[in-house]
């Protein structure tokens, strides 16, 4: 079946720093990759996806590439601000996903932005 | 404003009593979802539906009902509330196809005593 696998933190940086958050999948077909943010007390937002190999997705000055050679979809961000400070969570939606073509997530990774 | 809106924002519940969990979305989506979600366990699927009377069951849908009488609503239902259903519920709706994404609800924080 689907997976999604990332690093759940928590990941703490100091304002300005260079942010990666890894991400890596196993699907059966062509899935579309997602990033979804949550704000402290708020449900999950879409920041950004990418619907085919070598996509770049990209919002807020977060991107993310489609990279179906290494079955990865990791998220970047040149310089982070306190603001940025929210969980993370890396899905995926293809065949055989969870709820007949849903949604599969992974567990979340946790940012903390230090001033 | 187009969302989904979830009620109620936080409840307390006494063990054994029943309790029904509302969701409305607004966008005419076909796709709609129950999640929970818990510390270290990241979110859990509990029931779906593809469409307008259709439901099927998620990773953990023991303890939990759904019914979906029309397009719009898609309300959970904890038929006699155990302590370890305490947990935050999102509901959330797609339009069918693997391209798009969910819309998320903000939530019902549930406890139960």
């Amino acid at each position: 079946g689907n997976s999604v696998t990332q690093m759940e933190g928590p990941v703490t940086l100091s304002e300005e720093a260079f942010l990666t958050i890894n991400c890596t999948y196993t699907a059966t077909g062509y899935p579309s990759l997602f990033w979804y943010v949550q704000y402290p007390g708020e449900g999950l937002q879409l920041l950004l996806k990418a619907t085919k190999a070598d996509d770049k997705g990209s919002n807020k000055g977060f991107e993310a590439t489609y990279r179906k050679e290494t079955t990865s979809f990791h998220l970047e961000k040149g310089s982070v601000q306190v603001s940025d400070s929210a969980v993370y969570f890396c899905a995926l939606r293809g065949p055989s996903g969870g709820g007949a073509d849903g949604l599969t997530f992974g567990k979340g990774t946790h940012l903390i932005i230090q001033p | 404003i187009a969302g989904i809106t979830q009620a109620p924002t936080s409840q307390i519940l006494a063990a054994g009593r029943r309790m029904t969990l509302r969701c409305t979305q607004d966008m005419r989506h076909n796709a709609m979802y129950w999640y929970r979600q818990d510390l270290g366990l990241g979110l859990r699927l509990i029931h779906y539906s593809n469409t307008a009377g259709t439901t099927g069951k998620g990773e953990v849908p023991d303890g939990y009902s759904v019914s979906r009488a029309n397009t719009d609503d898609f309300p959970l239902t904890l038929a006699s509330a155990v302590p370890s259903q305490t947990s935050v519920y999102f509901c959330a709706s797609s339009k069918s196809g693997t391209n798009y994404g969910y819309t998320f609800g903000s939530g019902t924080r549930l406890t139960v005593v």
